[in-house]
């Protein structure tokens, strides 16, 4: 099964921050991996597929990057909605592995 | 609008059966491939089975696998996971989950349903 590594778990910053989360891989999954958001009692929500795509809606303070076994995703100016915690999957092949998750908290 | 609606969730022993059910509404079920997806209790995501449009591929995790069945039937516009000899570890809340592109099992969820919880406990 193919391990992704998710840094850091934990994250602490302000509204109007630019933040970074990385994924890695433990092999080469080309730019089959995506980006959820998930708040508190709710169900993860896509933010980006294919590795940079941007699904509809999303903000463009999103954004994802990376192929082969490092990603990142960036929030380019942190809202207070953007508060909550962050898991990369790669579907490159079964099973369909998801990161630790990130937890964006307020400083 | 497109919405998966889980149920069948509750308290159960060790041991165990459950049967949990996924109605979907909204797209085209029988042309999209679906997933489960499970959270144990502050803990993050882990993905447990997938099965394609047609049903006939299905994937599963090593921790499920010969007690987990994935099934779907695309007449009621319904994806199951019978779940047997249910461990402790096994507690956790389980959404179900559509890939967003049809026809296809190597993408992202574009929609997940609410969740249902799972207590094995005795």
């Amino acid at each position: 099964a193919i391990r992704i590594t998710q840094s850091p778990s934990s994250l602490s910053a302000s509204t109007g921050d630019r933040v970074t989360i990385t994924c890695r891989a433990s092999q080469g999954i080309s730019s089959y991996l995506a980006w959820y958001q998930q708040k508190p009692g709710k169900a993860p929500k896509l933010l980006i597929y294919a590795a940079s795509t941007l699904q509809s809606g999303v903000p463009s303070r999103f954004s994802g990057s990376g192929s082969g076994t490092d990603f990142t995703l960036t929030i380019s100016c942190l809202q207070s909605e953007d508060f909550a915690t962050y898991y990369c999957q790669q579907y490159y092949s079964y099973p369909h592995t998801f990161g630790q998750g990130t937890k964006l908290e307020i400083k | 609008e497109v919405q998966l609606l889980e149920s069948g969730g509750g308290l159960v022993q060790p041991g165990g059966s459950l049967r949990l059910s996924c109605a979907a509404s909204g797209f085209t079920f029988s042309s999209y491939a679906m997933s489960w997806v499970r959270q144990a209790p502050g803990k993050g995501l882990e993905w447990v089975s997938a099965i394609s449009g047609s049903g006939g591929s299905t994937y599963y995790a090593d921790s499920v696998k010969g007690r987990f069945t994935i099934s779907r039937d695309n007449s009621k516009n319904t994806l199951y996971l019978q779940m047997n000899s249910l461990r402790a570890e096994d507690t956790a809340v389980y959404y179900c989950a559509k890939y967003w592109v049809p026809a296809a099992m190597f993408n992202a969820f574009d929609i997940w349903g609410q969740g249902t919880m799972v207590t094995v406990s005795s």
